[in-house]
């Protein structure tokens, strides 16, 4: 069964401080890895697409990388309106093509 | 904005009560996305549609069923509602279109579903 997982549940850092949400999954063929950031009560802001192992996107402060295995989404020196729960998910390479979503990491990030 | 509307945006209703929910898609999508997100809960995959006919089912109760119509738009139907089905309801497109084609969601704003 496809899966997902996100590591930590919740990260608090400094403002300027770097650091790496991790996604790992378990899918049965990859058709699809996605980033979304959701802020409270809003729908899911897309983020990134990675199809491919090795393959990696960036975008202002964020970067997303790839692996067989896992996802990293990397934030350089954030800032406090980074502040939100980063959401990972995966599509299966079938005809049933559903999204599948982890349980999201909780970034806070103090002034 | 992403494109994706849903209305209500906010609906309050008695345990026992139907309800439908609204989604249409951005432009040119062919696929539509329910979820279901509780309080501090990650998304639930109810159910997806492709081109007007049901392509995938999550853990979607026997209460709830959803159709996509010809202009694409899409209904989520909730039944014999309880408390525990109070959530934000979220719908997603995508183009869909086949291999090696973007095939990202984009989400609306949601419909948040509070029974009482």
């Amino acid at each position: 069964e496809d899966q997902v997982t996100q590591s930590p549940e919740a990260l608090r850092l400094q403002e300027g401080e770097s650091s790496s949400l991790n996604c790992s999954y378990t899918v049965s063929g990859l058709r699809g890895l996605f980033w979304y950031r959701q802020d409270p009560g809003k729908g899911p802001e897309f983020l990134f697409t990675l199809y491919s192992a090795g393959e990696e996107k960036e975008k202002e402060r964020l970067k997303a990388t790839l692996t067989k295995k896992e996802s990293f989404l990397h934030i350089t020196a954030p800032k406090p309106e980074d502040s939100a729960t980063y959401l990972c998910a995966v599509q299966a390479n079938s005809s049933a093509s559903k999204i599948i979503f982890g349980s999201g990491t909780r970034l806070s990030i103090r002034p | 904005d992403s494109g994706v509307t849903q209305t209500p945006k906010h609906l309050i209703t008695a345990t026992g009560q139907r309800v439908t929910l609204r989604c249409s898609p951005r432009s040119g999508d062919l696929s539509v996305y329910w979820y279901q997100q509780s309080l501090d809960q990650g998304l639930q995959f109810l159910i997806q549609y492709y081109n007007g006919e049901e392509r995938a089912k999550g853990n979607i109760l026997e209460r709830f069923s959803a159709q996509q119509f010809p202009d694409l738009h899409s209904e989520l139907n909730l039944s014999s509602l309880e408390l525990g089905d109070s959530a934000l309801y979220f719908c997603a497109s995508s183009p869909d279109l086949g291999q090696d084609v973007n095939t990202e969601a984009f989400f609306g704003q949601g419909t948040r579903l509070t029974v009482v």
